[in-house]
């Protein structure tokens, strides 16, 4: 139990473009997932705290206009970023807390690579 | 300010032996700890939890250790085996919280 799924799991994309992923909760519903960033060899940085049918509550330092956060139903959070460039390259993670066992799952991650 | 930090970097064992990750965390107020295993390319992986009002918990394999008058936390690991090979991460999370501070990770190696 308990799987978070991510999609894509690879992208590569022009600048200027957009970006869409999908972090969705297989067996369980989610009313809050979390959106992480992780460079090589670093540790994740939050990013932001999607709750379903509210606003994302943003981490200092991000730009919520350049990631938007949709957190539509309990089972899926999209992540956009938007006119992507290539510093916005790097490992994507989401999470989803089982309020049941009040613990954090990590989806398997979103490679992005901005051209 | 919140931090959670490690006290190495790297750690290489043989396959077989113990191995002993630590973390120091400076929040005082956290009430809940977690233990993270990351693969190379993957996402985290949950392998053990530890509420403030605990000081051991074991799993299979795994036993993690928490002394809040240090603010310590330790993850255990026996009879290491080449799949332990990974970054592990540990990660609290402040009393009233819903997010989690990370450490800045331990690469675990396995030596056959």
């Amino acid at each position: 139990g308990a799987v978070v799924s991510q999609h894509p799991s690879r992208v590569i994309c022009k600048s200027g473009t957009s970006v869409k992923i999908e972090c969705r909760s297989l067996d369980f519903q989610a009313t809050t997932m979390f959106w992480y960033r992780q460079f090589p060899k670093k540790s994740l940085m939050l990013m932001a705290t999607s709750n379903e049918g509210s606003k994302a509550t943003y981490e200092q330092g991000v730009e919520k206009d350049k990631f938007l956060i949709n957190h539509a139903s309990l089972t899926l959070s999209t992540l956009t970023v938007t006119s992507a460039h290539p510093e916005d390259s790097s490992f994507y993670i989401c999470s989803a807390l089982l309020s049941s066992h009040d613990t954090q799952y990590f989806g398997p991650g979103t490679r992005l690579t901005v051209l | 300010g919140e931090s959670v930090g490690l006290h190495l970097p790297t750690l290489s064992v043989q396959e077989g032996d113990n191995s002993i990750i630590n973390c120091a965390y400076s929040n005082s107020a956290s009430d809940y700890f977690i233990w993270y295993k990351q693969e190379s390319g993957k996402g985290p992986q949950f392998i053990i939890d530890i509420r403030s009002n605990m000081d051991k918990r074991q799993g299979q394999r795994v036993t993690v250790l928490l002394n809040k008058t240090v603010k310590h936390l330790s993850l255990q690991i026996a009879a290491t085996q080449p799949g332990d090979s990974a970054v592990y991460f540990c990660a609290e999370r402040p009393e009233g919280a819903q997010k989690l501070v990370f450490g800045q990770g331990t690469r675990l190696t396995i030596n056959p």
